[in-house]
């Protein structure tokens, strides 16, 4: 059955390194989310990706993080310089028709991001 | 965005027990989705319903979707200890960008 995989699954980083958490999506879906969830609290909506463009992005996706779909393959989501706030559980999804159809997004297992 | 509130945010029950949790959103939506999470896993989609008053079940689980379309509830029977999990409802962005957005979850224990 095909899935969505993340890696790495757990990444341990001092504040203000660099942070690349990567992503393949279902291979004929054509929308792609990333996602975060502070332990213990919601699923928050970050970005949403269609035809080689970010969609739409909420306020935590600030000028700190961006996104790219380098090889028509993989997804990767990058935050520049990582704050201490920013250790959470980052979950990749990827969606065939997206869910104004009723389309089911797909998640990876999810990278925990830990900042220190 | 939407505020979709989820009631109760925790729930601890013992195996054999009924329960029902509830999703309300601060306005209509056209379609609302049910997830469950397990620990350090991401979302698994457990059903999609549409239409205003609809019931769905799932096995032991029956989801259904207010008359006004600005509610939905997830009733277990005979809860397993394999029920527990994180349950999340979510409803597409209504502004027509196609996202998923999630509400604030019921944790759910079900002791043996």
């Amino acid at each position: 059955e095909p899935e969505v995989t993340q890696t790495p699954s757990h990444q341990v980083t001092q504040m203000g390194q660099e942070v690349i958490l990567r992503c393949v999506p279902i291979s004929n879906h054509l929308y792609f989310y990333w996602y975060r969830q502070i332990l213990g609290q919601k699923v928050e909506f970050l970005v949403s990706f269609y035809n080689n463009e970010i969609s739409e992005k909420s306020e935590i996706f600030d000028d700190q993080f961006s996104v790219e779909r380098p090889d028509g393959s993989n997804f990767t989501l990058k935050i520049r310089s990582t704050k201490l706030e920013d250790s959470a559980m980052y979950f990749c999804a990827s969606s065939g028709t997206g869910p104004l159809n009723t389309g089911e997004l797909f998640f990876g297992e999810g990278s925990r991001l830990t900042v220190l | 965005t939407q505020l979709l509130e989820q009631s109760p945010q925790f729930l601890s029950i013992q195996e054999g027990e009924n329960l029902t949790v509830y999703c309300n959103s601060s306005s209509v939506f056209s379609s609302l989705q049910w997830y469950r999470q397990e620990p350090g896993e991401g979302p698994v989609l457990l059903v999609t319903v549409v239409t205003g008053g609809e019931v769905k079940k799932l096995k032991r689980l029956t989801f259904q979707f207010g008359d006004a379309r600005k509610d939905s509830s997830l009733h277990i029977t005979a809860a397993q200890p394999g029920d527990t999990g994180l349950y999340l409802c979510a409803l597409a962005d209504q502004t027509g960008a196609n996202n998923l957005f999630f509400g604030t979850g019921t944790r759910l224990t079900v002791i043996p």
